[in-house]
């Protein structure tokens, strides 16, 4: 079946400019995390939504960063005002559960590389 | 607070010998531990977890995973190692913390280089 998908797979953007990342998860998961992933690091967490309901906003970086996921399914990573250390990969990743039951493996997505300039 | 530490940035093995990756962690309560691979340019791919039960956990592609809590190590292993799994390779461990919305706590990652 089909995995995460996301898109753009690359995307070049000047300071200052605003990005739109989208993820499109597994059909039928519930739970899609955003992450974001530094050169040479692993990946950190962003924000978590169960269907349409952002639950964790805990881990994006700023106020410039936010995320929806209007109708349960789709998500999109919105950067504002894009600066040079937001330059990363965005990595999408959606499971069957993710609150406090079974801890369902989370499966991801290819990545969006930004890369501000 | 929970954390996971790979304390290896590179393993070089030859194919045909044994790997083994290290990882340990930090976390309150049970931990629920999990090892993923990335390739160049792709996202990171599932190979095991552990949850409860057995302390030697069986993955993806011949990998293996041992679960030792008292030295609070989750070690990646392959009896035989081929060139073909020469990636990047990270352990996680699933937050327990407040709201506990399952989000995945990652190590820096350990680089696995297997040489003919």
């Amino acid at each position: 079946g089909a995995g995460v998908s996301q898109s753009p797979r690359y995307k070049v953007a000047k300071r200052g400019q605003d990005v739109a990342l989208r993820c499109d998860p597994i059909s039928g998961h519930v739970s899609l995390f955003w992450y974001q992933q530094a050169l040479g690091q692993g990946p950190e967490f962003l924000t978590y939504f169960q269907n349409e309901a952002q639950l964790d906003k805990s881990g994006l970086p700023s106020d410039r960063f936010f995320a929806e996921r209007p109708e349960g399914s789709v998500s999109t990573l919105k950067i504002q005002r894009t600066q040079q250390e937001d330059s990363a990969v965005y990595l999408c990743a959606s499971s069957l559960v993710g609150l406090s039951n079974a801890p369902y493996e989370q499966y991801f997505g290819p990545g969006t590389r930004l890369t501000v300039t | 607070a929970q954390s996971v530490a790979q304390p290896e940035d590179q393993v070089n093995v030859a194919e045909g010998n044994p790997l083994t990756v290290k990882c340990t962690y930090s976390v309150s309560g049970n931990p629920y531990l999990f090892w993923y691979v990335q390739y160049p340019n792709r996202g990171l791919q599932f190979l095991l977890k552990y949850i409860t039960g057995d302390n030697l956990v069986k993955g993806s592609y011949g990998f293996e995973a041992e679960f030792n809590k008292s030295q609070t190590s989750f070690h990646l292993k392959k009896p035989s190692a081929l060139v073909s799994d020469s990636a990047l390779y990270f352990c996680a461990v699933r937050d327990t913390g407040s709201g506990n919305t399952g989000k995945l706590i990652f190590g820096q990652g350990t680089t696995l280089q297997v040489k003919p």
